[in-house]
């Protein structure tokens, strides 16, 4: 299995414009997770899905950002408008059930 | 409200040496304690996870202890080797249905040759 694939890799963007991160999660995997992390305040879970629905957006932090899992293979996560103090690495996890996280290399996100 | 304290921050030791890493929290609730390694510019890997009920976990040079009582794991790496250089990640799962992660901040490893 080639592990969690997440993409784009880097994204370099202006203030307003939209942003769309995706990631494709371990084949299998019935959870998926969304992650940010900053130097101020280190990892922070964003949402996470159970079975392609939503079951935690508590972390999610405005009404910018949003989650979708149309299927078991296909996640994204979008920020519309997008804002400097978005700038940040947003990273896609999945896992079974209870078991280890498994998570992706991360998309690194700068907002000029 | 569950927090999570690495500590050190940071660590510099020589090949060869056996060391520990601290995580702390602060709520005994847990339901397992996961530590990650994160190379510079990369995302976590998984090292090792303990679940409430086990007292330690072992892969290869990695053993990791788990004391709920206390709110406290140690990971210790015996014989340290430059290529473990990276940062230790340890994070909490909640005892409730959540499968949230609370992380701490880290320690920053770096084995010198």
């Amino acid at each position: 299995d080639a592990g969690v694939i997440q993409s784009p890799r880097h994204e370099v963007t202006e203030m307003g414009q939209e942003v769309t991160l995706r990631c494709k999660p371990i084949s299998g995997h019935d959870y998926l997770f969304w992650y940010r992390q900053t130097m101020m305040r280190g990892l922070e879970l964003l949402i996470y899905f159970n079975n392609n629905v939503p079951i935690d957006d508590s972390g999610m932090p405005e009404d910018r950002f949003s989650a979708k899992m149309p299927n078991a293979s296909f996640s994204t996560l979008k920020i519309q408008p997008s804002e400097p103090r978005d700038s940040a690495v947003y990273f896609c996890a999945s896992s079974l059930q209870a078991g280890k996280k498994f998570f992706g290399p991360g998309t690194r996100l700068t907002v000029l | 409200k569950q927090e999570v304290t690495q500590i050190p921050a940071a660590l510099s030791v020589p090949e060869g040496e056996n060391l520990v890493l601290n995580c702390s929290f602060t709520d005994s609730a847990i339901y397992n304690l996961q530590w990650f390694r994160q190379d510079p510019g990369k995302g976590l890997t998984s090292l090792l996870l303990i679940q409430s009920s086990q007292r330690e976990q072992t892969s290869g040079r990695l053993n990791a202890s788990l004391d709920k009582s206390s709110g406290r794991s140690t990971l210790y790496i015996a014989a340290s080797q430059p290529g473990d250089s990276a940062t230790y990640l340890c994070a909490v799962r909640r005892v409730d249905s959540s499968y949230k992660l609370i992380f701490g901040s880290g320690t920053r490893l770096l084995v010198r040759p």
